[in-house]
């Protein structure tokens, strides 16, 4: 059973241009969830998706954007970079809207550099 | 709004040894716990959840326990080895997100 797929695995962007990030939950998962992991700030949640919904969001300013699909598929987008961005960032799936009794599996990030 | 703190943020041990990495949250009110590996640059693995009715999970070497009455979660790793060597989280299942703890970053000396 393949795992949790996020593409690509590195990126290096420019200050001021914009990315997209893509994450393919477990099959079945309609959970995806979105984290932020920085060497100062740890693991930040950014927002939640369940069966196409965003049912949480975190603290983050409004250049960061998210959707999902009718096929679980999620993306998330970062508008206008900012050194600050530069981070690993996890997409994480569940079968179970907050995780529940199966809990969450992780991709294994895309790391993204800004310059 | 939940904190979780994970001390101490670094622990080498040799191997062989049994260890107990600590987990603390504010909120007794938890959901569940979720315990996680992170290899350097890789996502992260889960280990083990303890639901909130329950008292501890096991899993092969590793054993996790919840005392919510405490505020405690503790992560037990009998005969460790060097393929150990890792940073571990742990994280509370809480409202529609994870909150996680800073993690611990385990060495384990041949």
């Amino acid at each position: 059973k393949a795992g949790v797929t996020q593409t690509p695995r590195y990126l290096i962007k420019t200050r001021g241009q914009q990315v997209t990030l893509s994450c393919s939950p477990i099959s079945g998962h309609r959970s995806v969830s979105w984290y932020q992991q920085t060497p100062g700030q740890g693991l930040q949640f950014l927002f939640e998706y369940f069966s196409e919904t965003q049912r949480n969001k975190g603290n983050f300013p409004g250049r960061f954007s998210g959707r999902q699909f009718s096929n679980s598929r999620s993306e998330m987008n970062v508008s206008t970079l900012e050194l600050g961005d530069s981070a690993l960032y996890l997409c994480a799936s569940s079968p179970y809207d907050r995780g529940g009794a199966y809990g969450y599996t992780f991709g294994s990030g895309t790391r993204l550099t800004v310059v | 709004k939940q904190e979780v703190t994970q001390i101490p943020a670094a622990l080498s041990v040799p191997e062989g040894e049994n260890l107990v990495l600590n987990c603390s949250f504010t909120d007794s009110a938890i959901y569940n716990l979720q315990w996680f590996r992170q290899d350097p640059g890789k996502g992260l693995t889960s280990l083990l959840l303890i639901q909130s009715s329950q008292r501890e999970q096991t899993s092969g070497r590793l054993n996790a326990s919840l005392d919510k009455s405490s505020g405690r979660s503790t992560l037990y790793i009998a005969a460790s080895q060097p393929g150990d060597s890792a940073t571990y989280l742990c994280a509370d299942q809480g409202a529609q997100k994870l909150v996680f703890g800073q993690g611990t970053r385990l060495t384990i000396n041949p």
